[in-house]
């Protein structure tokens, strides 16, 4: 158990629909990081959050967008789903300020959008 | 050039017999280069990783080696084991973002 928890585990939703997958990270660590694993991309970072703020963007779409929130937990939002878009959800998140400096992973939350 | 190359894409080993990895990078500027570890249904757990300044690096059965100016680095898990069947990823990170390979599905065999 890596100590990242994301909810909810799976989420099955219609094309054109909107949803929240939420991530809480391990106690102390302000660095939040969503990726995206799908069978024809692999695994893709979308965004990462440190204490609040944008850090960093990778390959994620206008139509996704996330927020990290005071307590650290955050949010992935996906709106206007298409067929493509279901996937596993990883969030990750950081040591800071430590030698190992390692993400650990969530259990990830599996989207199927029909 | 953020890409990150794998190989091969899976493998099949004896139990007891070495597994080999292989991963190529392109962008010099990465840093850190971990290896993770994924059974089905969990998220990647980081396996090993190393910094670009080491050639090598082991820990206990699982080895990296790196090869900076070939751009290459590689696993090798030696007296591999059924419970060492998984998907294995390379990553190299840049800027506190990781760029992962395609992954490589090894089963070991009994």
């Amino acid at each position: 158990d890596s100590g990242v928890t994301q909810t909810p585990k799976h989420l099955i939703t219609a094309t054109g629909q909107r949803v929240t997958l939420r991530c809480s990270p391990r106690s102390g660590d302000l660095s939040v990081y969503w990726y995206q694993q799908s069978l024809d991309q692999g695994l893709q970072f979308l965004i990462h959050y440190y204490n609040g703020e944008e850090r960093a963007k990778g390959n994620i779409l206008e139509r996704f967008s996330a927020q990290q929130f005071p307590d650290l937990h955050s949010e992935l939002n996906l709106s206007s789903l298409e067929l493509g878009d279901s996937a596993l959800y990883f969030c990750a998140s950081r040591e800071t300020g430590t030698a190992t400096d390692t993400q650990y992973f969530g259990p990830g939350t599996r989207l199927t959008v029909l | 050039q953020q890409q990150v190359k794998q190989s091969p894409q899976s493998l099949i080993v004896q139990k007891g017999g070495i597994s080999i990895i292989n991963c190529a990078y392109e962008n010099t500027a990465f840093d850190y280069f971990p290896w993770y570890q994924q059974f089905p249904g969990k998220g990647p757990a980081l396996l090993i990783a190393i910094r670009p300044d080491v050639s090598e690096k082991k820990e206990g059965r699982f080895t990296i080696s790196f090869n900076k100016s070939a751009k290459q680095f590689s696993l090798h898990i030696m007296d591999s084991q059924p419970g060492d069947s998984a998907t294995y990823f390379c990553a190299a990170e840049l800027r506190r973002a990781l760029t992962f390979g395609s992954g490589t599905r090894l089963q070991v065999q009994p």
